[in-house]
Order: C-alpha cells, then structure tokens, then sequence
C-alpha cells in the first residue's frame, strides 16, 4: 500500500526566512507526487506537480527517488505563503490521490 | 467558470439518521473522486467515477456508504445509519480527462461537506 508522511504538524517561520516541508512517500513504482495547498476558508487546490517542474509562487519542490521523499521549498517565506499544505502520491496505475496528513505553515511578521 | 459545487455546506445528523450529500462537478469533467478527511487528517479516497460508471470503491469504509452518479454528471454519497465515526468532511474533486499515461490532469476540488453525527 502507498503512504504519504508528512513529520511536521505546524512550521512556524519569520517572513523572509527559508521554507521546507517535508515529505516522504512508500511506493515501490513511479509514482506521481503533488502538494496541494487550502489557504484560511478557501478549498484544496494544487499548488505544483512533481512532472511540471514549475516554480509555483516562488515554491519548488524535487523528487527524490532515491530518498523516497518531495520536500517543497521556498528561499524566502511570504506572510500570504500562511496555509495548510498536503503533499501527495499517485500510482501509475490509479487516478485516486493518497494524501498526507498535513503540514501548518504559519509565517510570522 | 464555476468551480465544483457541494451541498449541503453543513449536516447535523443524529446517530442512524441517513444523509445524502451532492456534488456539482465542472461541467464537462468526465472524472469526479470522493475523498472523506477526518480532523486533523489529510483526505482519504472513497470512491471514483468515470462518467456515470464506478470504477474503483475501494476506500469506502463499509456497505452503509453508497454513491452513484447516474447521468455522468451530478454525484451523491449516501450514507446509512450514521455513526459517529462518520462524522468528517467530504470532499468531492472532478478533473477533466481520463487518465492515460502521465497526463496533464489536475483534480480540482470543492469546498466540502461537514458531517457532524451526535
């Protein structure tokens, strides 16, 4: 079965400072992994996919098979970058998404 | 364009009391995922369609969870004889393509329904 870990509840940051959240996943194919992002009353939306290779509002992320993990980073953290993030996995074979449980980024001024 | 739709946005429902809960998915999205998350939790998958058919229900917890989506659009999860345990919120998420390959698919999700069962 796939997993997803997310080892972080809550990072909390300066504004400005360097960002990583961590994640790490257990799947033994070629898995497709994503981060989705909900800011405060809005709804899960994808923040950057592992495939596109995208810089999405100033955030990377690379994946590392063999460490099994896609940590997501950014170099200087913004007071809008406040939000919940989920990092997750996805089969070759399936189209269902496995999630992990969440990480809280609250960036302080 | 709208954005998928869920109602109710809220349900109290009392321990056995049945629920039905809808979504809208973005017109023309042939895929639609139903996903349930527990507080503190990140989203579990429950169920998948692809247009009217139900193509994988494995993450449903047990037979009193039911979905369908009889005309390839609109879905409904029922569920039977709530329990506690179900209380949650439920996510629904469409995506536009069948997915073949590595595909430039993207799930896009509503804003989900919390379930509470006293």
């Amino acid at each position: 079965a796939q997993r997803v870990t997310q080892p972080e509840k809550l990072l909390s940051v300066f504004k400005g400072a360097p960002v990583e959240l961590k994640c790490n996943y257990s799947y033994s194919g070629s898995p497709e992994l994503f981060w989705y992002v909900q800011y405060s009353r809005q709804r899960l939306q994808l923040l950057l996919r592992h495939i596109s290779r995208e810089s999405i509002k100033g955030f990377t992320a690379d994946l590392n098979k063999g460490e099994t993990s896609f940590h997501l980073k950014k170099p200087f953290a913004q007071e809008e970058d406040s939000a919940m993030y989920y990092c997750a996995l996805m089969t070759e074979y399936g189209n269902k998404l496995v999630f992990g449980a969440g990480t809280i980024l609250r960036v302080k001024s | 364009g709208a954005g998928v739709s869920q109602s109710p946005r809220y349900k109290v429902a009392k321990r056995g009391q049945d629920v039905a809960l809808r979504c809208d998915p973005i017109s023309g999205h042939v895929s639609l995922f139903w996903y349930q998350q527990a507080l503190g939790q990140g989203p579990e998958f429950l169920t998948y369609f692809q247009n009217e058919a139900q193509l994988d229900k494995s993450g449903l917890p047990s037979d009193r969870f039911f979905a369908e989506r009889p005309e390839g659009s609109v879905s409904t999860l029922k569920i039977q004889r709530t329990q506690q345990e179900d209380s949650a919120v439920y996510l629904c998420a469409s995506s536009l393509v069948i997915r073949v390959g590595r595909t430039e698919e993207t799930q896009y999700f509503g804003p989900g329904t919390r379930l509470l069962v006293l």
